[in-house]
């Protein structure tokens, strides 16, 4: 079975600043779907970046990047110029492709980083 | 609609007391997930739909949580018989077509927080 683990209960940067939320993944497939979603106190869950295992290129979406080591499982998400709004609970999750064996292509979540963001 | 909208927002219920959470997805939306985020944890998978059909419900947790789709809109889950280990939040999530959340993501509603007293 997957798993996802995020090794940072809680991470705090610099407004402005540059920060990375780490993401380590465990799964014997080849191809699958991987994940960054925001969740402010709304508690909706906002899509912040995404990458397909069979591109080799980071997945850059404006000020977020991520860095994808597909041999080490590795998935971490760097925040550069931090604002005010980016603070929240940070997920990384999976997903497998939903022809794989029959997955229906549900998410799989770590625990989450909380972020804060000084002033 | 706009977005995945979810009612009601809070829920409280006395131990024992059976529940409702209603998820009303993006209008034509064929993919709907149901997630249990339990407090300072990650969303777990519950079931999902394709349409009104359940392909897989793998997740819940015990034969006290149900959920349905009738028509392939709306969804409700369902517990029976509460208890305070079912206190979380209830997030739905749906995409337009199955696959189509990978590419895309899903869009998720803001949850429904049960607190079971």
């Amino acid at each position: 079975a997957q798993t996802v683990t995020q090794s940072q209960p809680e991470m705090s940067v610099q407004e402005a600043e540059t920060v990375t939320l780490s993401c380590t993944y465990d799964t014997s497939e080849s191809d699958y779907y991987l994940f960054w979603y925001k969740q402010p106190p709304s508690r909706q869950m906002i899509l912040v970046i995404r990458q397909e295992a069979y591109k080799q290129q980071n997945a850059t979406e404006n000020r977020f990047s991520v860095n994808f080591q597909k041999a080490a499982k590795s998935f971490s998400l760097k925040i550069s110029d931090s604002q005010l709004g980016d603070a929240a609970m940070y997920f990384c999750a999976y997903r497998s492709p939903p022809e794989y064996r029959g997955s229906q292509g549900n998410l799989i979540f770590g625990k989450g980083t909380k972020l804060s963001v000084k002033p | 609609g706009a977005g995945v909208s979810q009612s009601p927002r809070y829920k409280v219920a006395k131990r024992g007391q059976d529940v409702a959470l209603r998820c009303d997805p993006i209008s034509g939306h064929v993919s709907l997930f149901w997630y249990q985020q339990a407090l300072g944890q990650g969303p777990e998978f519950l079931t999902y739909f394709q349409n009104e059909a359940q392909l897989d419900k793998s997740g819940l947790p015990s034969d006290r949580f149900f959920a349905e789709r009738p028509e392939g809109s709306v969804s409700t889950l369902k517990i029976q018989r509460t208890q305070q280990e079912d206190s979380a939040v209830y997030l739905c999530a749906s995409s337009s077509l199955p696959g189509q959340g990978a590419r895309y993501g899903y869009t998720f509603g803001s949850g429904t927080r049960l607190t079971v007293v």
